[in-house]
């Protein structure tokens, strides 16, 4: 069974398209979040949820737009992609929001946009 | 606001040999310290994390890292390397009160050789 799974795993598209990526966790997590690692491999916290609710937004552009039906399951959209987006996205999960611990990750989704 | 620096991107050793993988992290308050690792076309997994107490800290796969609070250091070690430890090596911070996110150094890339 996989603790965090997010598809696609991969995901090519092209400039000015509309894409959802989306993350379920089974670890009973009440948080979780999306990261971005670029081609050098820098990983960046974009989103963070807890219980359904918005925590973190860092500065990414209003085309990505987060959606946290329930709390297992984190969904991304992103609007008008841009050459710029092309990365691998990080889906994880974590046991409490005030106290860092262990995070789960998924295996990533792979986007490139042409 | 805190932030890690990695001061190799990329370590090559050979199989039985010993490897330190530095971090530095800098912040104005006390902090959390995590290693994690990135196998190839994988998600991040964490090897070992500093709360408190013992500065020395064991994690998975006979990796250790001490914790420096004067030399503001966290660094990774291994005193004999395994091929299938090949793999990307991310220090991570966090601080230690309020709701805070993890802040990822650049990567460390561990390349073992026969």
């Amino acid at each position: 069974d996989t603790a965090v799974s997010q598809t696609p795993k991969y995901l090519v598209t092209q400039m000015g398209n509309d894409k959802s990526i989306k993350c379920e966790q089974n670890l009973g997590h009440d948080t979780m979040y999306w990261y971005k690692q670029d081609s050098k491999k820098f990983l960046k916290i974009m989103f963070s949820y807890n219980n359904k609710e918005l925590i973190i937004n860092e500065t990414v552009p209003n085309r990505f737009s987060p959606k946290s039906p329930d709390k297992a399951h984190l969904n991304l959209h992103i609007n008008s992609l841009e050459l710029g987006d092309s990365a691998v996205y990080f889906c994880a999960s974590s046991r409490a929001d005030y106290l860092p611990g262990e995070l789960f990750f998924g295996e990533g989704s792979r986007l490139t946009v042409l | 606001a805190q932030s890690v620096t990695q001061l190799d991107s990329q370590v090559p050793v050979f199989e039985e040999a010993p490897v330190e993988l530095r971090c530095n992290y800098s912040s104005s308050v006390s902090v959390y310290l995590f290693w994690y690792v990135q196998y190839p076309n994988q998600g991040l997994q964490l090897l070992l994390k500093y709360l408190s107490g013992s500065t020395l800290v064991k994690g998975i796969n006979g990796f250790e890292a001490e914790f420096n609070k004067s030399q503001t250091s966290f660094h990774l070690r291994k005193p004999s390397v395994h091929i299938s430890d090949t793999a990307e090596y991310f220090c991570a911070v966090s601080l230690n009160s309020g709701y805070s996110t993890l802040t990822f150094g650049k990567g460390t890339m561990l390349l073992v050789s026969p």
